[in-house]
């Protein structure tokens, strides 16, 4: 099946600084990728869909100006938690559909578990 | 965004039991689908279903999409303990961008 590499797997960073996430599809292309959030014991929610060349759309209540999203390839798109604080500590997960498919079926990377001190 | 119902949100069984979790919604979905999360990892998917009334089997593993289209259930027989993790349920709609609903998770846990 497709592969998602997400990275970096665990990051620990101090409040204020900002921190990047990635999210690559390794043998397709992906003209949307998605991101979640997911706190402990919990489902997971979705934060912005990540359009390839184009802005991302956010769902409510997630501020476009702190969670950054660049989705500049077909195989890449990036999350930015600006100016971190420790609410924000959460496991971010991306996934990504495969470009010309209106399907489903999501490929899912391995998730990034944030701790902001 | 909507959310799923999904129970058990736990159960811890013996190892060799069958199990059984379900999923329910207030609104109609055109694909379930049910994944599965190991701790630190991302959901991997088990099994995806199409049709109302449709029953699919992945191994162990057994789904059934409902005739209402707004309730799912999956059965793992014969329980091992690598089948411990969380199972979501998640609904599919093709309305709108955001078009895949989540459940609330099911943990389970096999006891050796």
């Amino acid at each position: 099946g497709a592969v998602v590499s997400q990275h970096p797997s665990w990051v620990i960073c101090k409040s204020g600084t900002s921190v990047k996430i990635e999210c690559r599809s390794l043998d397709f292309q992906a003209t949307t990728m998605f991101w979640y959030r997911q706190f402990p014991k919990q489902s997971l929610m979705l934060m912005a869909t990540s359009n390839e060349g184009s802005k991302a759309t956010y769902e409510q209540g997630v501020e476009k100006d702190k969670f950054l999203i660049n989705h500049a390839s077909l195989t890449l798109s990036t999350l930015t938690v600006t100016s971190a604080h420790p609410e924000d500590s959460s496991f971010y997960i991306c996934s990504a559909r495969e470009q010309g498919q209106i399907n489903e079926k999501l490929f899912f990377g391995s998730g990034t578990q944030l701790s902001v001190l | 965004g909507q959310q799923l119902n999904q129970s058990p949100q736990s159960m811890f069984i013996q190892e060799g039991e069958d199990v059984s979790m379900n999923c329910t919604s207030s609104s109609i979905f055109n694909t379930w689908l049910w994944y599965k999360q190991d701790p630190g990892e991302g959901p991997v998917l088990l099994i995806a279903l199409y049709k109302a009334g449709e029953l699919t089997s992945n191994g162990r593993l057994t789904a059934q999409f409902g005739i209402t289209r707004k309730d799912s259930f999956l059965n793992i027989s014969a329980s091992i303990p690598s089948d411990v993790g969380i199972y979501f349920c998640a609904g599919h709609r093709w309305t709108g961008a955001n078009n895949l609903f989540f459940g609330t998770g099911t943990r389970l846990t096999v006891i050796p």
